[in-house]
């Protein structure tokens, strides 16, 4: 069975410090990796997903196949980015996209 | 609205009540999933609908859970003889197609007392 571990309930950081988002994952086919953000009050949103290979919002993340890790890093802290962060990972069942979720990492950016 | 809309935004029902939840996904969207979040927790993966077929079920804790999109849009959760450990917030999504990433609503807060 699929299975995504984010070993950081919380994680604390002042502004303007490095970020990095723990994530690991536990899958036996080739996997798609995700990053979700939910800001307060607001709903869940996608961030990122690694086949895009893009930055969002300063956000990069790179599978790392080997050490079965989807690390989220941001060189620069800002307070806007505190919000609760969820890893999630897809697998193919036939046709679709299921969708197995971290439990999360609540991020603070101290000003 | 642009976005997949829920509800109620909270529900408050007594243990044995039933209850039913509702999902009114983005237009022209063919995949629809629903999750539950409890407290804490990531959110799983209860059940997938592409148009009115429901795919998978395979996430539905129990037979007291249901779900259903007759017509291929609107959806609706129904829990029969609510328990309290459905306690939970239950997110619906949708997707223009199966493949592309899902759009989620903001959720219903179940509470069971």
């Amino acid at each position: 069975a699929q299975r995504v571990t984010q070993p950081e309930k919380l994680l604390s950081v002042f502004k303007g410090a490095p970020v990095e988002l723990k994530c690991n994952y536990s899958y036996s086919g080739s996997p798609e990796l995700f990053w979700y953000v939910q800001y307060s009050r607001q709903r869940l949103q996608l961030l990122l997903r690694h086949i895009s290979r893009e930055s969002i919002k300063g956000f990069t993340a790179d599978l790392n196949k080997g050490e079965t890790s989807f690390h989220l890093k941001k060189p620069f802290a800002q307070e806007e980015d505190s919000a609760m962060y969820y890893c999630a990972l897809s697998e193919d069942s036939g046709g679709y996209q299921k969708v197995t979720f971290g439990i999360g990492t609540k991020l603070q950016v101290i000003p | 609205g642009a976005g997949v809309s829920q509800s109620p935004r909270y529900k408050v029902a007594k243990r044995g009540q039933d209850v039913a939840l509702r999902c009114d996904p983005i237009s022209g969207h063919v995949s629809l999933f629903w999750y539950q979040q409890a407290l804490g927790q990531g959110p799983e993966f209860l059940t997938y609908f592409q148009n009115e077929a429901q795919l998978d079920k395979s996430g539905l804790p129990s037979d007291r859970f249901f779900a259903e999109r007759p017509e291929g849009s609107v959806s609706t959760l129904k829990i029969q003889r609510t328990q309290q450990e459905d306690s939970a917030v239950y997110l619906c999504a949708s997707s223009l197609e199966p493949q592309q990433p899902q759009h989620f609503g903001d959720g219903t807060r179940l509470s069971i007392l």
